[in-house]
């Protein structure tokens, strides 16, 4: 079992249609979290934090749930250009921060 | 401000041939990533430097990668000799310090092909 796994995609939504992706890690020393983007070709880019409390930012709300080990990410409102893969990223302290990236989930807004 | 500068974009060679890339991270990050992208999978770390030095090379397949950051700047990873599964997109990262909460910043990355 991979230390971080996402629902596997792709997700095909309309625009103006709310979408969930789930992220689960295995690790329960993991510290922080993240949900990063990546366009078709291009390199990933921070998308967000996700804070214990949850957090949002516009369109876009993070939760985290310690307990259940898992994160979320919402998306209200989908545009077009909302287009891309959505990588968790995990990290939790060893000796130095150990950094794990999920396998992505793909979203397609459709017109 | 300038971001993660990486060279070559593409490169195209044979197996058992020899490989270099190239990163500049952005001025003043003393982190710096490596990473290896294969298609429809998220990064996976190879590498990464406190300034110098190498804290963390566990999925560095030592026997043919090898990896510098010389005066803790610019980096170069290496292939050698280059095997048909490391097709891949390579990409360097770099953040300011080792806090977990500082971004990453990725450049554009080097697609590799090994034919």
């Amino acid at each position: 079992r991979k230390e971080v796994e996402q629902d596997p995609g792709p997700f095909n939504v309309p625009e103006g249609a709310t979408v969930a992706f789930n992220c689960t890690y295995s690790n329960s020393a993991s510290q922080s979290f993240f949900w990063y983007r990546q366009d078709c070709r291009k390199e990933p880019k921070l998308l967000m934090s996700v804070y214990s409390s949850g957090n949002e930012d516009g369109r876009f709300t993070a939760q985290l749930n310690r307990a259940s080990q898992y994160i979320s990410l919402l998306i209200r409102d989908s545009k077009l250009s909302d287009s891309a893969t959505y990588l968790c990223v995990v990290k939790r302290r060893t000796s130095y921060d150990k950094v794990i990236f999920g396998p992505g989930t793909s979203l397609s807004v459709i017109p | 401000e300038a971001g993660v500068v990486q060279s070559p974009r593409y490169k195209i060679i044979e197996k058992k041939q020899p490989v270099a890339f190239w990163c500049n991270p952005i001025s003043g990050h003393n982190t710096l990533y490596w990473y290896r992208q294969n298609l429809g999978q998220g990064p996976e770390l190879l590498i990464r430097y406190e300034n110098e030095e190498a804290v963390d090379d566990s999925q560095l397949p030592k026997d043919r990668f090898s990896a510098e950051r010389l005066k803790g700047v610019d980096s170069t990873l290496k292939i050698q000799p280059a095997e048909l599964g490391d097709s891949a997109v390579y990409l360097c990262a770099s953040s300011f310090g080792d806090d977990s909460d500082y971004e990453q910043y990725f450049g554009p990355g080097t697609r590799l092909t090994v034919t």
